[in-house]
């Protein structure tokens, strides 16, 4: 059973620094990893996702990777700014007769301070 | 292009009512899941449809708990004879296909009280 965790928990920061987020899966037989952020009281905004075959993905100021062998990955987010500000998730995707399910981690909470 | 739709947005039920949630996918898009989020805990899958067809429900409650996509129409969540524990966030997902680069879309959820 794919179990996710994500460290840590929470997580403040003043405006401006880098900042890594990690997270972590028991089964390496992944088909693919997405990151979300969850706004309070709001649904889920896609922000990355990175196949089973690939080892990095970068949009803007975030920068994700994955090392499946470890199973492990990190977001990374460069110059925070306030409105970065939320619940970031990561969710595993599992394929074979799994295909379609996403098994989340209980998130990291970041606020960045002005 | 209209996102992943999702109504109610806020859903009051008595204990024994049922509850009906529906979602309406992406345009296009022909695979949908829905996911649980109780208070304090992550999101847990609890089913994946195509069109008429359920394709996993290994998440899904083994009673009260229904869901379908039917040809026309959105996909419903049923709760029959809702009771304080199935006070939750309720989110469905849409994607288009099957690919490992195929990002899930997610709704803004419903959440549901049951009082």
């Amino acid at each position: 059973k794919q179990e996710v965790t994500q460290i840590p928990a929470a997580l403040s920061v003043p405006e401006g620094e880098n900042l890594v987020l990690n997270c972590s899966f028991t089964d390496s037989a992944i088909y693919n990893l997405q990151w979300f952020r969850q706004d309070p009281g709001k649904g889920l905004t896609s922000l990355l996702l990175i196949q089973s075959s690939q080892r990095e993905q970068t949009s803007g100021r975030l920068n994700a990777s994955l090392d499946k062998s470890s199973g492990r990955s990190t977001l990374y987010i460069a110059a925070s700014q306030p409105g970065d500000s939320a619940t970031y998730l990561c969710a595993v995707g599992a394929g074979g007769t799994s295909y379609g399910k996403l098994t989340f981690g209980q998130g990291t909470i970041l606020t960045v301070h002005p | 292009n209209a996102g992943v739709m999702q109504n109610p947005r806020h859903l009051v039920r008595r204990r024994g009512q049922e509850a009906r949630l529906r979602c309406s996918p992406v345009k296009g898009h022909s695979h949908v899941y829905w996911y649980r989020q109780l208070p304090e805990e992550g999101l847990k899958f609890m089913v994946y449809l195509q069109k008429e067809n359920i394709i996993d429900e290994s998440g899904m409650p083994k009673e009260r708990f229904s869901a379908e996509f039917p040809k026309e129409g959105p996909s419903i969540l049923r709760i029959q004879q809702v009771v304080r524990g199935d006070s939750a966030a309720y989110f469905c997902a849409s994607s288009p296909g099957a690919g490992q680069n195929t990002e899930a879309f997610f709704g803004q959820g419903t959440r549901l009280t049951v009082v």
